[in-house]
This record gives C-alpha cells, sequence and structure tokens, in this order.
C-alpha cells in the first residue's frame, strides 16, 4: 500500500495567516492527490482534486501543489471556518489510501 | 443536486455481518464510481471499496474477503457487506461518489455518515 505522510501533524495560526500542509506519498503517485477538510461531527469535504484542480464552490484562498511525491495544501488568509482537520488522498494506485490529518487550530 | 444517504443498524454483534445500503437521490448511479469509507471515533480515513454502475468492484484487502459491495440501478442504492465483524470496525461509515465520472479523482460528494457500533 502506498503511505500517505502529512505534517504537520497539528498546526495553530491565526485570521489572516497562511498555512501550508505538507504530504508525502512513499512512492509516485504522478499528480493522483486530493485535499479534504473535516469539521467536528461531518463528513470531509473534497478541496481540491489531481493536485491543483480547485473543485467547484471552493473559495480560491484554498490552492494545491506537487507531483510525484510531495504535494502542498495552501491557506491563505485564513477565515475563522477554516478551523477543521485536513486530509490528503492519493487516488493512483489501489487501495486508495488517506494521510493521517492534519489539524488547523486556532492560536 | 447529488445527495447520498447511509442507512442501516447502529449497532452489530461480534461475528455478525454488518449491512448498510446508501440511497442516491438527485441522480443517477451510472457513470459514476462509488465508495465506501469508514472512519473509526477519533481516528482517520479508511477506504473500503467501490463498485461501478455496471457492477464491477475493488475493495481493500486489509478488510481481507469479508467485504461486499452492491449496486441495485433500479433503486439507486448502494450496499455494504463487512462479515465476521470485531470491535475493531467500530466506525462512522461514509458513502461517497467520485468527483467526475468514470475517473478516480477524489471523493465528492458523501453521504452524512452513519455511525455502526459492534458490541455485545
Amino acid at each position: 500500500d502506498i503511505q500517505m505522510t502529512q505534517s504537520p501533524s497539528s498546526v495553530s495560526a491565526s485570521v489572516g495567516d497562511r498555512v501550508t500542509i505538507t504530504c508525502r506519498a512513499s512512492q509516485g503517485i504522478s499528480s493522483w492527490l486530493a485535499w479534504y477538510q473535516q469539521k467536528p461531527g461531518n463528513a470531509p469535504k473534497l478541496l481540491i482534486y489531481a493536485a491543483s484542480s480547485l473543485q467547484s464552490g471552493v473559495p480560491s484562498r484554498f490552492s494545491g501543489s506537487g507531483s510525484g511525491t510531495d504535494f502542498t495544501l495552501t491557506i491563505s488568509n485564513l477565515q475563522p471556518e477554516d478551523f477543521a482537520t485536513y486530509y490528503c488522498q492519493q487516488a493512483n494506485i489501489f487501495p486508495l489510501t488517506f494521510g493521517g490529518g492534519t489539524k488547523v487550530e486556532i492560536k | 443536486q447529488v445527495q447520498l444517504q447511509e442507512s442501516g443498524p447502529g449497532l452489530v454483534k461480534p461475528s455478525e455481518t454488518l449491512s448498510l445500503t446508501c440511497t442516491v437521490s438527485g441522480g443517477s448511479i451510472t457513470s459514476y464510481y462509488w465508495s465506501w469509507i469508514r472512519q473509526p471515533p477519533g481516528k482517520g480515513l479508511e477506504w473500503i471499496g467501490y463498485i461501478l454502475y455496471s457492477g464491477s468492484t475493488n475493495h481493500n484487502p486489509s478488510l481481507k474477503s469479508r467485504v461486499t459491495i452492491s449496486v441495485d440501478t433500479s433503486k439507486n442504492q448502494l450496499s455494504l457487506k463487512v462479515s465476521s465483524v470485531t470491535a475493531a470496525d467500530t466506525a462512522v461509515y461514509y458513502c461517497a461518489r467520485e468527483v467526475l465520472p468514470g475517473a478516480i479523482r477524489g471523493f465528492d460528494p458523501w453521504g452524512q455518515g452513519t455511525l455502526v457500533t459492534v458490541s455485545s
């Protein structure tokens, strides 16, 4: 199985900050990576797919980049509603696998 | 817009079979891959498996041969069965559709999820 490693596991930030989350795959996955946001008690919400394609309706302050094994999710101008847990997921090789999550907390 | 709703027993006894249904409304079940994903309380996400409207399936080997995923296109429903459950199968179970037809790219939309607890 492809292991997806996210870092950091948690980050404290303030409204207006720029936050970067990293996801590393244990082997190359081309650009087949998705990012999700999950708030407590809710299902995950797709933010980015194919590494950098913004899902419809997702604010443009969210952006994704990377290919191969290293990927980043950037949230610019952090808003109060962005405090949540973020997961990456590789969509290249079965079984599909997720990262362990990054919790973005209020500083 | 497409909406997904999971349903099924919230409590299953150890060694028995967990059975869930996902009802799709607002759109057709055809042309897309449909997955089941689970999340143990306080933990991360695990992909269980997918089914294509044609019936083609793929599942996570971590669940060995305990998983059966099926589709009923006439009812716009998916189903999941996990046999010989243990406490480790306690989780919120989600059904989700792929974001693009005929491709594996990411899951959207998702159902709201249903908590299944395995306990005697």
